[in-house]
């Protein structure tokens, strides 16, 4: 089935830690990004990509980084300098000339 | 500041009316528009969409209607059913920004049977 694959699931993560999280999509969208959403908030932009080896920051990037070295793939990782990391992680995907983006099925990050 | 809002954090309907669900946005530049439905836990669906240069698009018993002069648009469902609960997120494009979506808050739609 096409989809959008983010694992994992749930992760917990000490302070201080770095954590990755993965996305992959087989929908050979051009286009991926990473939303963050926390409790009663909207949907905010932390990094898009929209080519293989180029990214460009959301509204949130700070304290998050991530790489886009294959097309189907592009890993977020929450460093230690996000201040505030727990919460829910989206990763998405579009066609190049598309306005509708699609939602993988989200992973939640706490840190303890 | 917020570019896009929806103003009713819950609504709550019961099944086989109505359910109308209602967005503004600030930013006369958005040229698209779209829904998504969320459950908990779960990433958002896409529902409907409808570009800036057309009033209203519907898709079975979802319809979304534009107001650009007023920077409105709506969501009707119509009937509503029990499986609609869940928080509906409306969301914005910039023209030219290719998937650069703008949210709002979302409302949590509660379908009463």
């Amino acid at each position: 089935d096409g989809g959008i694959t983010q694992s994992p699931k749930y992760l917990f993560r000490k302070e201080g830690q770095n954590v990755t999280l993965s996305c992959e999509q087989n929908l050979n969208h051009d286009a991926m990004y990473w939303y963050r959403q926390d409790p009663g908030q909207g949907l905010r932009l932390i990094y898009y990509s929209q080519i293989v080896n180029d990214f460009q920051k959301g509204d949130i990037a700070e304290g998050y980084s991530v790489s886009r070295e294959k097309k189907e793939s592009f890993p977020l990782t929450v460093t230690s300098a996000q201040k505030n990391p727990t919460a829910f992680y989206l990763c998405a995907s579009s066609q190049w000339s598309g306005n509708t983006i699609y939602f993988g099925e989200g992973s939640w990050l706490t840190v303890v | 500041d917020q570019q896009v809002k929806q103003n009713s954090p819950s609504l709550s309907v019961q099944e086989g009316r109505i359910s109308i669900l209602n967005c503004d946005y600030t930013n006369s530049m958005f040229d698209y528009f779209l829904w998504y439905k969320k459950y908990p836990a779960e990433g958002p669906t896409f529902l409907i969409s409808i570009s800036s240069i057309k009033d209203k698009n519907e898709d079975g018993r979802f319809t979304v209607f534009l107001n650009k002069s007023a920077k409105h648009l709506s969501l009707h469902i119509v009937p509503s059913q029990p499986g609609d609960s869940a928080v509906y997120f409306c969301a914005a494009s910039p023209r030219g920004s290719q998937g650069n979506l703008i949210f709002g808050k979302g409302t949590k739609l509660s379908v009463k049977p």
